[in-house]
């Protein structure tokens, strides 16, 4: 079974705090994203990462950035959280085969408070 | 601009009845079709994958896809309380996309003992 595992289910902080969201996939894939899921606003994408050290925005990456040393795993980084990035955040991750199934982790709901 | 619309609901059906889903997209390259189950406060989970047109079933899960019409749909035979969820209709668009797949905003579905 595919696995994308979440370092944290809940986090709380506060304003001005810098704050890093792990994810991990035991797949070997090439591809691994970073989304928020906000009520009435679906999936919103943040950023993705198609192979190690790569990045590319998504659509909504300001205030967030993102680091990918290992292919492994996929980190995003909000570099002074503010209240309005209170939210669901959801890592997949996903390979470049043809089947293309895309595998989400558990999700971390975060608050700043 | 890739698009993919649903009906966002809520949408109810008598437990035992059939609930139909309906989905359609803007790129007419996308190649790749998939339907998430996603309860509330927790991630989205795959139910079904479509890659060519006509019917795909799984149980009581049905897919169906007609690319002419740019229209994917989902029917659950024999509604259960169980299957009370928001279903996410996603894309991938022709070329693999690195970006990932595009998700409607869900359709919140509630079966009706």
């Amino acid at each position: 079974d595919v696995k994308v595992t979440q370092s944290s289910r809940y986090l709380v902080k506060r304003t001005g705090e810098k704050v890093f969201l792990e994810c991990v996939q035991d797949m070997d894939h090439e591809n691994m994203f970073w989304y928020r899921q906000d009520p009435g606003l679906g999936l919103r994408l943040i950023y993705f990462s198609y192979d190690v050290k790569m990045k590319e925005k998504g659509d909504i990456p300001e205030g967030y950035s993102v680091s990918r040393e290992k292919k492994e795993r996929f980190s995003l980084i909000l570099e002074s959280a503010s209240t309005n990035q209170t939210s669901m955040y959801l890592c997949a991750s996903r390979s470049s085969s043809a089947v293309n199934i895309q595998y989400f982790g558990a999700g971390t709901r975060l608050s700043v408070l | 601009q890739k698009e993919v619309e649903q009906n966002s609901g809520p949408l109810s059906v008598p437990e035992g009845a059939i609930a139909s889903l309906n989905c359609t997209y803007s790129d007419r390259g996308s190649q790749s079709f998939f339907w998430y189950r996603q309860y509330s406060g927790k991630s989205p989970e795959l139910i079904m994958s479509i890659y060519s047109n006509g019917d795909k079933e799984d149980g009581r899960f049905t897919a169906q896809l007609n690319k002419a019409s740019q229209y994917v749909s989902l029917l659950i035979r024999d509604s259960q309380p169980s299957d009370s969820a928001t279903y996410l209709c996603a894309v991938l668009a022709a070329g693999g996309g690195a970006d990932g797949l595009t998700f409607g905003k869900g359709t919140h579905l509630i079966i009706q003992p």
